[in-house]
């Protein structure tokens, strides 16, 4: 079945320093999004790239779809305490757009002040 | 703007009991997604509905069943509970899929936090 894999599982870094996280899909995906969770939070939905190549930026987050379309990033620069928390990758569902999304394993950010 | 409620945010059961969680999501919103998340582990998906019909299943145990209403609010049924069934339970609404706006975008409840004892 459709896998989706994140790298690196936990990252530490010192407030200022940049970070970046990958996510990985064993197969063309419509449509990737991304999601961060803060520690006891809820998932927030922070974007969707669809077009391959695709790069949208949000203030010092930086979003990229691979060409493939099988492979996606988020990099933050310049990192603050309050980027904190577990950054999703997700994929549809294999069969319609309207169906589940698969989450990847998440990679958890720590920031060091 | 309005955003997706779910109902209760916690909810303590014994073993063995019954438990109900309610989605309520966002307006115009017809696609309803249920998520389970243990302590420190990614969502796993439960269950869906598009327009009150189960659109697909994912790792929903035999014990849980699901219903969205005609007003489109989803319910989620849990009975015969076990300790493992502690966890976040998140309830997730997004678009009709062939609507003109971003479509399969999922926007997040603030989850139901339930504890079995």
């Amino acid at each position: 079945g459709q896998q989706v894999m994140q790298i690196p599982q936990y990252q530490h870094v010192q407030e200022g320093e940049d970070f970046t996280t990958y996510c990985n899909s064993s197969t063309t995906l419509s449509n990737i999004q991304w999601y961060k969770q803060r520690p006891g939070g809820h998932p927030v939905f922070l974007i969707q790239l669809v077009k391959s190549g695709e790069v949208k930026k949000q203030k010092r987050l930086t979003f990229q779809f691979g060409e493939a379309k099988k492979n996606s990033s988020l990099h933050i620069t310049a990192t603050q305490t309050t980027d904190v928390g577990t950054y999703f990758c997700a994929g549809p569902g294999m069969k319609t757009s309207y169906d589940k999304v698969i989450f990847g394993p998440g990679t958890s950010l720590s920031v060091i002040p | 703007a309005a955003g997706v409620i779910q109902s209760p945010r916690h909810l303590i059961k014994e073993k063995r009991e019954t438990a109900t969680l309610k989605c309520y999501p966002i307006p115009r919103h017809d696609t309803v997604y249920w998520y389970q998340q243990g302590p420190g582990q990614d969502p796993q998906f439960l269950i869906s509905f598009y327009e009150k019909m189960q659109s697909d299943k994912g790792s929903i145990p035999d014990r849980f069943s699901a219903q969205q209403f005609s007003d489109y609010h989803s319910e989620l049924n849990m009975s015969s509970l076990e300790l493992g069934d502690s966890a976040l339970y998140f309830c997730a609404s997004s678009l009709d899929p062939w609507a003109e706006a971003s479509t399969d975008t999922q926007y997040f409840g603030p989850g139901t936090r339930l504890t079995v004892l």
